[in-house]
């Protein structure tokens, strides 16, 4: 079974644009949470979805959004980068997000903002 | 701030030898403990999950969870140098679905 894709690999981009990532989950999983990964912070839980609704939010602001579509495939956008913004930015798929079922990542999206 | 915590190490460890990874979590109502491996530049692996108190054995590798002490541990025999990476603990509750992490203890196995 195929695992989680994330396109793109890398991307480098400027301050003020914006930027959308994307998730294709494992096969059969309908959950799909994004999280950022900087050395300073470590991983933080950006925002999870199941069946096209949000469920959870992490503790970022507004710049930072998500959706998912049908097929379980998942987007995040941030809008107006900041330097701060430069992290490894992880999608994880899980069968449905509950606490019995394990999540696995991605190979994760490098984005550097110049 | 729910808060899970790990020495950062690096912990060195002889290769052959147990290493001993731990990790506490500060949340009572936390139900779910997971450990995940992460090479420099990789995202992270799953290698354990543990839901129980006790131990949990897969190969090489055995998690231990003690609730009442709110302190889950990973065990790694005969480690090997292709153990060297940051080992990371994951928490979840049964009131989100987000996983709350630890900031990883490095692991370096010398030949």
């Amino acid at each position: 079974k195929a695992g989680v894709t994330q396109t793109p690999r890398y991307l480098i981009k400027t301050r003020g644009q914006q930027v959308t990532l994307s998730c294709s989950p494992i096969s059969g999983h309908r959950s799909v949470s994004w999280y950022q990964q900087t050395p300073g912070q470590g991983l933080q839980f950006l925002f999870e979805y199941f069946s096209e609704t949000q469920r959870n939010k992490g503790n970022f602001p507004g710049r930072f959004s998500g959706r998912q579509f049908s097929n379980s495939r998942s987007e995040m956008n941030v809008s107006t980068l900041e330097l701060g913004d430069s992290a490894l930015y992880l999608c994880a798929s899980s069968i449905s997000g509950s606490t019995a079922h394990e999540q696995y990542f991605g190979p994760g999206t490098r984005l550097t903002v110049t | 701030q729910k808060e899970v915590e790990q020495n950062s190490g690096p912990l060195s460890v002889p290769e052959g030898a147990i290493a001993s990874l731990n990790c506490t979590y500060s949340d009572r109502v936390s139900q779910s403990f997971f450990w995940y491996r992460q090479y420099s530049g990789k995202s992270p692996e799953l290698i354990m999950s543990i839901y129980s108190n006790g131990d949990k054995e897969d190969g090489r590798f055995t998690a231990q969870l003690n609730k009442a002490s709110q302190y889950v541990s990973l065990l790694i025999r005969d480690s090997q140098p292709s153990d060297s990476a940051t080992y990371l603990c994951a928490v979840k509750t049964n009131s989100g679905y987000a996983l709350n992490f630890g900031k990883g203890t490095s692991l370096l196995v010398t030949p």
